[in-house]
């Protein structure tokens, strides 16, 4: 079973408004960390939000916050006012950090996202 | 501070033949890890190493080696190149497990034909 879930390959936003990138996960830890990393055209990998299982708030990182919704085991990204920089696939990943993998990273398949003029 | 590097950027190889890619991080992170990338999916994890002199295997390490010499520097082979090893790889390094955040290396595009 997949243990990261993206169910939008593709997403569309107009400049300036905000857009949510949905990721479901499944795991049977009590404790695990929940990642987004940006991956524009050039290739590299840009980590942008962490939000830890037992944290009580839902991280915020500048424009970007994540909609931790432990209950349905979702962790969506939002970025509010959207730049034409912001186009990139996105990518959700967590770490299971109770488990023996404690040190790896699970990715989902990738959200991309074109913002528009 | 030049973070986490790969050595080459790209590399095209014929099937059979072996290839080392470097990858160097100056943070001092104890953790390193070699991901694959392929279209349409994420990041598959083949090898991480958890400090010098330690290595173990990932999600999907058939055909690839690594060694972890030096703390700095990790390494990954491919003794014997296939087609199915075509792909984007990424190496990563972070402090240690838990909230730590991997930090990426640029990626090395490899075709094998």
């Amino acid at each position: 079973a997949q243990k990261i879930t993206q169910t939008q390959p593709g997403m569309f936003v107009q400049e300036k408004e905000a857009v949510t990138l949905d990721c479901t996960y499944d795991t049977s830890d009590q404790s695990y960390g929940l990642f987004w990393y940006k991956q524009p055209s050039s290739g590299e990998m840009i980590f942008l939000i962490y939000q830890g299982s037992y944290d009580e708030q839902n991280a915020t990182e500048g424009r970007y916050s994540l909609n931790f919704q432990k209950a349905r085991k979702s962790a969506n990204l939002v970025i509010s006012a959207s730049q034409l920089g912001d186009s990139a696939m996105y990518f959700c990943a967590m770490r299971e950090i109770s488990s023996g993998s404690a040190r790896q990273l699970t990715f989902g398949s990738g959200t991309q996202l074109t913002v528009l003029p | 501070n030049a973070g986490v590097t790969q050595t080459p950027k790209f590399r095209v190889l014929k099937t059979g033949q072996s290839m080392t890619l470097l990858c160097a991080q100056d943070m001092n992170h104890e953790y390193m890890y070699w991901y694959r990338q392929d279209p349409g999916m994420g990041l598959r994890l083949i090898h991480y190493s958890v400090g010098e002199g330690t290595t173990a295997k990932g999600e999907v390490p058939d055909g690839y080696n690594v060694s972890r010499l030096k703390k700095q520097n990790f390494l990954l082979g491919l003794e014997s190149a296939a087609p199915s090893q075509t792909s984007v790889y990424f190496c990563a390094s972070s402090y240690g497990a838990g909230r730590s955040e991997q930090y990426f290396g640029p990626g090395t595009r490899l075709t094998v034909t």
